[in-house]
């Protein structure tokens, strides 16, 4: 079945630098899903990737989706404490990576 | 804006007990899911729901069972609780299916549940 690796499992960064977490399928995807979820909160939708080598920025975040459509990245440039939190990727298939947690420290 | 509610935010029950977790949305979405949280691992499809009276096993569906005799609610039961069944429990609804794309998930605040 498809299995879906994501890291880094924890980043700790200083704010204002940037950040950067990566997840990986077994399997080629039709579309992949990004989520936030701050602690103590529930997963937020951000975004979704539908094409091979999309491109696709939010502000400070930046999200590619791989040529080969098996892997995708969420970027943040110049973090700030409300980045702080849990970033999920979600596949075609209903699986969620373990998530990267982010703790930006002022 | 979608509103996913969960019916209990906290949930303490014994060993062996039958525990009913309800989920309720309000955008009239098709797709419900059921999700169990737990740390180190991210989130887990336990089962999910495209049409009223209808469910799918997802990844653990062991020990768990659905019911969806609405379309708005989608009910997650467990039969007789164990202790490994602690953890925060998710619901979910989307407009469109995953694999058609489009389908991003609204989830419910959640609700932890601690089995003793």
């Amino acid at each position: 079945g498809q299995q879906v690796m994501q890291i880094p499992q924890y980043q700790h960064v200083q704010e204002g630098e940037d950040f950067t977490t990566y997840c990986n399928s077994s399997t080629t995807l039709s579309n992949i899903q990004w989520y936030k979820q701050r602690p103590g909160g529930h997963p937020v939708f951000l975004i979704q990737l539908v094409k091979s080598g999309e491109v696709k920025k939010q502000k400070r975040l930046t999200f590619q989706f791989g040529e080969a459509k098996k892997n995708s990245s969420l970027h943040i440039t110049a973090t700030q404490t409300t980045d702080v939190g849990t970033y999920f990727c979600a596949t075609d298939k209903l699986i969620f990576g373990t998530g990267t947690r982010l703790q930006v420290f002022p | 804006d979608v509103k996913v509610t969960q019916s209990s935010r906290y949930l303490v029950k014994r060993t062996g007990e039958k525990v009913f977790l309800e989920c309720v949305q309000d955008m009239d979405h098709e797709n419900m899911f059921w999700y169990r949280q737990d740390p180190g691992l991210g989130l887990r499809l336990i089962y999910f729901s495209y049409d009223v009276k209808m469910k799918e096993k997802g990844d653990i569906p062991e020990g768990y069972s659905v019911s969806r005799e609405k379309k708005e609610r989608f009910s997650l039961i467990l039969e007789s609780a164990s202790t490994n069944q602690t953890s925060m429990y998710l619901c979910a609804s989307s407009f469109q299916r995953m694999t058609s794309g489009g389908a991003r998930q609204f989830f419910g605040p959640g609700t932890r549940l601690t089995v003793l």
